[in-house]
């Protein structure tokens, strides 16, 4: 059974920084694309990041330069290193399995992040 | 990366049938065949419910299709239960990153 579970989040203050973890179980994360994507407080979904099998990522534009994307393929684990953090980047961070032309067909629970003074 | 666009909000009787428009551009839902939809019930993990346009994952009640016409993808739920009420969200591949609709609540009456 494919699961994800996500860590890390919590309380930070703007321009500080944050990791989030996602273990996956099931299957290996580095046989298929795996992304971010996050909800806003009261807001839809965004993709945030995606890691190709092959190792290279891709951010929107909206975290591009801030955000980096990452996995373990050891611990079959996927990261999201959230750096200059701002307070319209709170939000329920997922992790998912898929992206770019493959459906996100597995999701974990989310993790809050909330960015506040 | 403009959001696509999705009606804020769809209500139905149990029994009916309901649809969920999604509308993009060419650079997105019109120009490929890889639209998904994911049920949201707030609190919990998303759910994919259509991808590829059409396609249903195994699992997945035939009460729920999907189809495209032009910029616009639907979403259509017939045979409405009460567990249906939740958050609808279309996804369109756009060449290199994917963009999401901004959510439609279903109510179930």
């Amino acid at each position: 059974e494919v699961q994800l579970e996500e860590s890390g989040g919590g309380l930070v203050q703007p321009g500080g920084s944050l990791r989030l973890s996602c273990a996956a179980s099931g299957f290996t994360v580095s046989s298929i694309y795996m992304s971010w994507v996050r909800q806003a407080p009261g807001k839809g979904l965004e993709w945030v990041s995606i890691i190709y099998r092959g190792g290279s990522t891709y951010s929107a534009g909206s975290v591009k330069g801030r955000f980096t994307i990452s996995r373990d393929n050891s611990k079959n684990t996927l990261y999201l290193q959230m750096d200059s953090l701002r307070t319209d980047d709170t939000a329920v961070y997922y992790c998912a399995r898929g992206g770019d032309s493959l459906p996100f067909d597995s999701w974990g629970q989310g993790t809050l992040v909330t960015v506040s003074s | 990366q403009s959001a696509l666009t999705q009606p804020r909000s769809v209500s139905g009787s149990p029994g009916q049938s309901v649809t969920i428009s999604c509308t993009g551009t060419s650079s997105d839902v019109g120009g490929y065949s890889y639209v998904s939809w994911y049920q949201h019930h707030p609190g919990k993990a998303p759910k994919l419910i259509i991808y590829d346009v059409t396609k249903r994952p195994s699992g997945v009640p035939d009460r729920f299709s999907g189809s495209k016409s032009g910029n616009t993808a639907s979403l259509t739920i017939s045979g409405l239960q009460a567990e249906d009420e939740a958050d609808y969200y279309c996804c369109s591949y756009a060449g290199s990153f994917v963009v999401f609709g901004g959510g439609t609540k279903l109510t179930v009456l």
